[in-house]
């Protein structure tokens, strides 16, 4: 089965520690994101990649770092800088650019802060 | 930033009835796209229109765009409990998606 796999499902991180979510899809495409999900906000985007070794911001990275040293994989680390991680994170992926093409998602991964 | 907002909010049907939300925007964009999530899960794909395309349909679903009011419906007709979900719109641009707050859709039995 074709897919996008986040994982995992559920995360709980002390304060102060980086946590790392994967995110792994075997559909081939070039570009892969991550969108943060707080009630009531929609998905705002953290990180995008349109290829792999490369990478640009979102509109809220700030404490947040991600790597795309493989086509398949994009992990999302969360940092210690991150000061309200607290969220549903999803991860997408679509062919280069989204003029023609649709997003396909995650199930996604929901961060507790303890 | 947020580039689409929808409207209602959030929405209540009885079962057979149709459902209608709106979505505006801000910025010129490649297409449109609407998204359903049911809740706590990931989001799936509905339709995309592209811009310029005016109206287009999916079984139950027919979504229009006017790019001169940057404005774009969703409907689903004689709506069914598995419709509810929330729905989000979503505008592209180059390579990125932009997504709305989205519209929670209740239907009643």
């Amino acid at each position: 089965d074709g897919g996008i796999t986040q994982s995992p499902k559920y995360l709980f991180r002390k304060e102060g520690q980086n946590v790392t979510l994967s995110c792994e899809q075997n559909l081939n495409h070039d570009a892969m994101y991550w969108y943060r999900q707080d009630p009531g906000q929609g998905l705002r985007l953290i990180y995008y990649s349109q290829i792999v070794n490369d990478f640009q911001k979102g509109d809220i990275a700030e404490g947040y770092s991600v790597s795309r040293e493989k086509k398949e994989s994009f992990p999302l680390t969360v940092t210690s800088a991150q000061k309200n991680p607290t969220a549903f994170y999803l991860c997408a992926s679509s062919i280069a650019g989204l003029v023609r093409a649709e997003a396909f998602f995650g199930q996604g991964t929901r961060l507790t802060v303890v | 930033s947020q580039q689409g907002e929808e409207d209602p909010q959030a929405l209540s049907i009885q079962e057979g009835e149709n459902a209608t939300m709106n979505c505006s925007y801000k910025t010129s964009i490649n297409n449109l796209q609407w998204y359903r999530q049911n809740s706590g899960r990931g989001l799936v794909h509905l339709i995309l229109i592209r811009s310029n395309e005016r109206e287009k349909h999916s079984g139950r679903l027919r979504v229009t765009l006017d790019t001169s009011k940057k404005s774009s419906s969703l409907l689903i007709t004689a709506s069914r409990a598995a419709d509810t979900a929330s729905y989000f719109c979503a505008t592209s641009n180059d390579y990125k998606l932009s997504f709305g707050a989205g519209t929670t859709v209740t239907v009643r039995a």
